[in-house]
Order: C-alpha cells, then sequence, then structure tokens
C-alpha cells in the first residue's frame, strides 16, 4: 500500500503561473521528498524536508510540511515548459525505503 | 561523475522467462534500492542492498531477487515472468541512509 497521495492527480497551467500540490501520508515520517519525472524517465530528485522543518526553499520551489496535519505541498513558481512532468512525493517511515504516492501530473501550456 | 546507471534501457520478455536487470550507484554510494513503477503508478519499493546482503523487502514474491557485488553495483532477478510483472524497473543508490538518487531505469514488457 502506498503511504502518501498527491492531489490533484493532475494539473494545467499557463506558462508563468504557479503551481501548487499536496501531498498527504498516513504514519509519522522521518523526512518528506519530492521527486520530478519526465515521461516515463527516472526520478530527479528536487528537494527534502526534515520532519522537524515546517518550510523549505530551493530556487523555484518552496516546500512546505505540515506534521500535525500529516501533510506537504510543493510549488512552484513562474512555471516554464520544463517543469512539465509527474511530481512525486516520497516519504521514509525508516531509514530504508521510501513510499510514494501515485504523483500529480504537472502541465505546462506555452 | 556518473550518476546511477542501468541496463539494458528496455526489454521484451515471454511468459514464464526470466531476466536480470543490472545497476551501478553513483560514485561514493554504498546502498542500491531497487523499485517496480506500474503504468499510471507511483514507484513500489522491492528491496534494498547493502555490504552484499538485504537489507529490507517490500511486499514482492520470492520471484524478485537480487544481488550486490563488492564493487557496490546490484542485479535484479525476476523469475517465471507473468505479465503483471510489465513495469519500468528503477535503481536508486544512496550512501547509507542519505538520499536516494534515481537511474534512468530498464522498461520490461513481457508478452
Amino acid at each position: 500500500s502506498q503511504q502518501g497521495e498527491e492531489d490533484p492527480q493532475a494539473l494545467s497551467i499557463q506558462e508563468g503561473e504557479n503551481a501548487t500540490m499536496n501531498c498527504s501520508y498516513k504514519t509519522s515520517i522521518n523526512n518528506l521528498q519530492w521527486y520530478r519525472q519526465n515521461s516515463g524517465r527516472g526520478l530527479v530528485h528536487l528537494i527534502l524536508i526534515r520532519s522537524n522543518e515546517r518550510e523549505k526553499h530551493s530556487g523555484r520551489l518552496r516546500v512546505t510540511l505540515d506534521t500535525s496535519k500529516k501533510s506537504s505541498s510543493l510549488l512552484i513558481t513562474a512555471s516554464r515548459a520544463a517543469d512539465t512532468a509527474s511530481y512525486f512525493c516520497a516519504t521514509d517511515i525508516d531509514d530504508y525505503k521510501l513510499s510514494f504516492g501515485a504523483g500529480t501530473t504537472v502541465t505546462v501550456r506555452a | 561523475d556518473a550518476g546511477v546507471t542501468q541496463s539494458p534501457t528496455h526489454l521484451i520478455k515471454t511468459r514464464g522467462q526470466q531476466v536480470t536487470l543490472r545497476c551501478s550507484p553513483k560514485s561514493g554510494h554504498d546502498t542500491v534500492s531497487w523499485y517496480q513503477q506500474a503504468l499510471g503508478q507511483g514507484p513500489q519499493f522491492i528491496f534494498q542492498y547493502y555490504e552484499e546482503e538485504e537489507r529490507q523487502r517490500g511486499n514482492f514474491p520470492d520471484r524478485f531477487s537480487g544481488h550486490q557485488f563488492p564493487n557496490y553495483s546490484s542485479e535484479l532477478n525476476v523469475n517465471a515472468l507473468l505479465l503483471g510483472d510489465s513495469a519500468l524497473y528503477l535503481c536508486a543508490s544512496s550512501s547509507g541512509v542519505g538520499t536516494q538518487y534515481f537511474g534512468p531505469g530498464t522498461r520490461l514488457l513481457v508478452l
């Protein structure tokens, strides 16, 4: 069974707009990570946020974590065509395996 | 610095056959994890190897087995292939329990 669930399943935005996607999970975690996947290829690591952190930034990415609600959000600002991809949140409830949701598919229209 | 590499990139097999997929970790990484990603789904953890031993295993049958070599590279073997084994197989490497970095994957089609 999957630990995380992303919402929405799909998102279509205009270039330059912001994209926000959410992730909910079920059990306590050590860390939460976001990955990007282009066209069914390998996953690219975007950002890791630890359970004692509330917000983290990396370039045009902003991630928040609310452990009381067991949820996280990923914001991509000023989106570009190259941001078109599937985005996955992954939680690690132990030090070994990552548990992924089904992902959010983002389409950025020119 | 080479990242995680996987071979082959694509593979077609028939039901009942056996397949071996290979992974070379990122330089400096000693831990290799394998994931299966069905179409439209997120990756599912198969198992993780560290110091040539299987450290943890997900909910996959014994038909799925693996190996890690002294140079930290790894193989995933699947016996008695089923149609449902068709998927993208992803290898990820890490240094101990650090961030996992993924390879490009091997797409397996079982006919």
